[in-house]
């Protein structure tokens, strides 16, 4: 199963502008994690973002949570070329340890 | 920080043969692992939960005697493509948890199934 949706799907941009991602997410979350993923590669943890936050940053990314709405972004300033990869937001389920993914973006980031 | 060495990396072989895929965790105890699967330009799908010393739990669809899953120690889970087929073609990653270190992923498997 999986709980969340990314959007857009895929994301081309240039080197220097920013990226902006978007999850969705179903049920009630304990906490947010955004993950990237180089291509055929393992996933890398980038942030993670609690219920009761509603901005993290850190470095070059910056995370909103609005639980009202279940949505999450994720900011990626002045990006570079080596930025292009895949993003998944992932969240927990109940009180279970499962971690369920979204659908990801794949974000190009042209030099 | 915690890492996961999954091994090998990637694997071909021949249909109707059996595939092991390992996960350690190197400087933790994971209380919990997890094995994904991935499918070319998609999302990774839960296949199953190990915890030490008992059987796994898997998500609904996955066979279980297809994809065995043993995680004999705190350290170790192991994934095993049985008879295998070209359909089972795809990449495995492995995740694992302690609660102090939240979730560490593996650098994945990719398998190719001929």
């Amino acid at each position: 199963s999986q709980q969340g949706e990314e959007d857009p799907q895929a994301l081309s941009i240039q080197e220097g502008e920013n990226a902006t991602m978007n999850c969705s997410y179903k049920t009630s979350i304990n906490n947010l994690q955004w993950y990237r993923q180089n291509s055929g590669r393992g996933l890398v943890h980038l942030i993670l973002i609690r219920s009761n936050e509603r901005e993290k940053h850190s470095g070059r990314l910056r995370v909103t949570l609005d639980t009202s709405k279940k949505s999450s972004s994720l900011l990626i300033t002045a990006s570079r070329a080596a930025d292009t990869a895949s993003y998944f937001c992932a969240t927990r389920l109940g009180g279970s340890e499962k971690l369920v993914f979204g659908k990801g973006t794949k974000l190009t980031v042209n030099p | 920080g915690a890492v996961v060495s999954q091994h090998p990396s990637w694997v071909i072989c021949k249909s109707g043969t059996s595939v092991k895929i390992e996960c350690r965790s190197l400087d933790f105890q994971a209380t919990t692992m997890f094995w994904y699967r991935q499918f070319p330009k998609q999302s990774l799908m839960l296949m199953a939960t190990s915890n030490e010393g008992s059987k796994a739990t898997y998500e609904q669809g996955v066979e279980k005697d297809k994809f065995l899953i043993n995680h004999a120690s705190l350290t170790l889970s192991t994934l095993t493509v049985t008879s295998a087929h070209p359909e089972d073609s795809s990449f495995y990653i492995c995740s694992a948890t302690d609660r102090g270190y939240g979730y560490t992923f593996g650098s994945g498997t990719r398998l190719t199934v001929v």
